[in-house]
């Protein structure tokens, strides 16, 4: 079966800092891939999209990368500010569903000033 | 422009009663989802409409738990005889369902529901 995993459930940093935040997945072929933000309380708001031909992806301080062989995306958050603090989702959508999202668990992570 | 809105925000229901949940879409949002999120799990799909008709009800966790859309619009999650494992933040999402926009999801704030 399809299995998603963020290697870290929880990640702390200290401000300044680039926080690098990991998504592996197996039995799977995503044609995309997306990172979403949730805090606490509040539903997952969308960050980027990434595409299964596309290696990097940047946005601001956010950057993406998509390596199908190795099965993984990392997510790297540059001069991290407290403000960053939030639990990050990863999904993978596409590959043989048109619609459908599946989420991993999220990693919390925590910028300390 | 208005986001997703979900009512109630928070439920607190005894075992054994029903609830329902409402969520109203982004305007001109084609494509909606349930999602049920637990503690420390990540988000579980449920279902998801196009329009008004469910072509993926699979990740319903039992024939408790339906779901219809109106209108194309606002959609409701019935569950029938709560248990506590019912007890969860229930999310639902919206989407323009265009082949460009890669699906990404509009997430409502979400509904706390407490079964006692």
């Amino acid at each position: 079966s399809q299995k998603i995993e963020q290697n870290s459930e929880a990640l702390n940093i200290q401000e300044g800092k680039t926080a690098t935040l990991t998504c592996n997945y197996t039995n799977y072929s995503p044609a995309y891939l997306q990172w979403y933000r949730q805090d606490p309380g509040r539903g997952p708001v969308f960050l980027l999209l990434i595409r299964e031909n596309e290696k990097e992806k940047r946005k601001e301080r956010l950057k993406v990368t998509f390596d199908t062989t190795l099965k993984q995306s990392l997510f790297h958050i540059t001069a991290s500010q407290p403000a960053d603090s939030a639990t990050y989702l990863c999904a993978l959508g596409g590959g043989g569903s048109n619609y459908k999202l599946t989420f991993g668990k999220g990693t919390l992570l925590t910028v300390n000033p | 422009g208005a986001g997703v809105s979900q009512s109630p925000s928070n439920k607190v229901t005894e075992k054994g009663k029903d609830v329902e949940l409402r969520c109203d879409p982004i305007s001109g949002h084609t494509a909606l989802y349930w999602y049920r999120q637990s503690l420390g799990q990540g988000l579980e799909f449920l279902i998801y409409f196009q329009g008004n008709s469910a072509p993926d009800k699979s990740g319903l966790p039992s024939d408790r738990f339906s779901a219809e859309r109106t209108g194309g619009s606002v959609s409701t999650l019935t569950i029938q005889r709560t248990q506590q494992e019912d007890s969860a933040v229930y999310l639902c999402a919206s989407s323009p369902s265009l082949p460009s926009s890669y699906n990404e999801q509009f997430f409502g704030p979400g509904t706390r529901l407490t079964v006692l």
